[in-house]
């Protein structure tokens, strides 16, 4: 059952696009977290989230840029598309109860830029 | 500087028997550790976690081993199945990290019917 939700799920686009990765939870949580994964390597932190307002850059640095006016909506946005874009881009919330509580993740936007 | 590691890019294992997937880290404030598992087109899912004051954590046929000392956690899938084949990340997190996870690259599972 999916409690967050990714969309697209594919998304092929032309350098120089701008776009929006969308990302929502229905569980209420309060950290909310973007991940970059290519083939064979380990997820990468680009953007964390603790609540409303709150937004931090993770350990990769990345072009793109979130936001988080809602506690259930954290969008990341690529102002200009580049190749090195392409990549699989995962969302993933958790509560704020401290440490302990897993990561839960949607099914990824495999973004492919031309 | 990669802080957890999997050695071992894939797996393959008859199935019914015993697999077993290895991660080690590096990082000795890590004290929050998790199993993902990951099949294609699709998001991890959760699998299993354990603390640093365990040495073991069970949950039907999963079982994770914690070796602080050696730095190096296991995953025990007994027995597996066809429907366990998938790539398996583990992650770690520490208090003064901010609770970030740091996840492994993962490794390929393939179990043969």
């Amino acid at each position: 059952e999916a409690d967050i939700y990714q969309t697209p799920r594919y998304l092929v686009i032309g350098t120089g696009k701008k776009i929006t990765l969308e990302c929502s939870q229905t569980m209420g949580h309060d950290k909310m977290y973007w991940y970059q994964q290519d083939p064979g390597m380990e997820l990468h932190l680009i953007h964390y989230s603790y609540g409303v307002n709150s937004t931090e850059k993770g350990d990769l640095s990345s072009e793109s840029t979130v936001s988080r006016i809602r506690t259930e909506h954290f969008p990341l946005t690529l102002e200009s598309a580049r190749p090195s874009h392409t990549s699989q881009y995962l969302c993933a919330s958790s509560p704020r109860r401290g440490q302990g509580s897993p990561l839960h993740f949607g099914n990824g936007t495999r973004l492919t830029v031309t | 500087d990669q802080q957890v590691k999997q050695n071992s890019p894939s797996l393959s294992v008859q199935e019914g028997r015993i697999s077993i997937l290895n991660c080690d880290y590096t990082n000795s404030m890590f004290d929050y550790f998790l199993w993902y598992k990951k099949y294609p087109a699709e998001g991890p899912t959760f699998l299993i976690s354990i603390s640093s004051i365990k040495d073991k954590n069970e949950d039907g046929r999963f079982t994770v081993f914690l070796n602080k000392s050696a730095k190096h956690l296991s995953l025990h899938i007994v027995p597996s199945q066809p429907g366990d084949s998938a790539v398996y990340f583990c992650a770690a997190s520490a208090r003064n990290t901010g609770n970030q996870f740091y996840f492994g690259t993962g490794t390929s599972l393939t179990v043969i019917p």
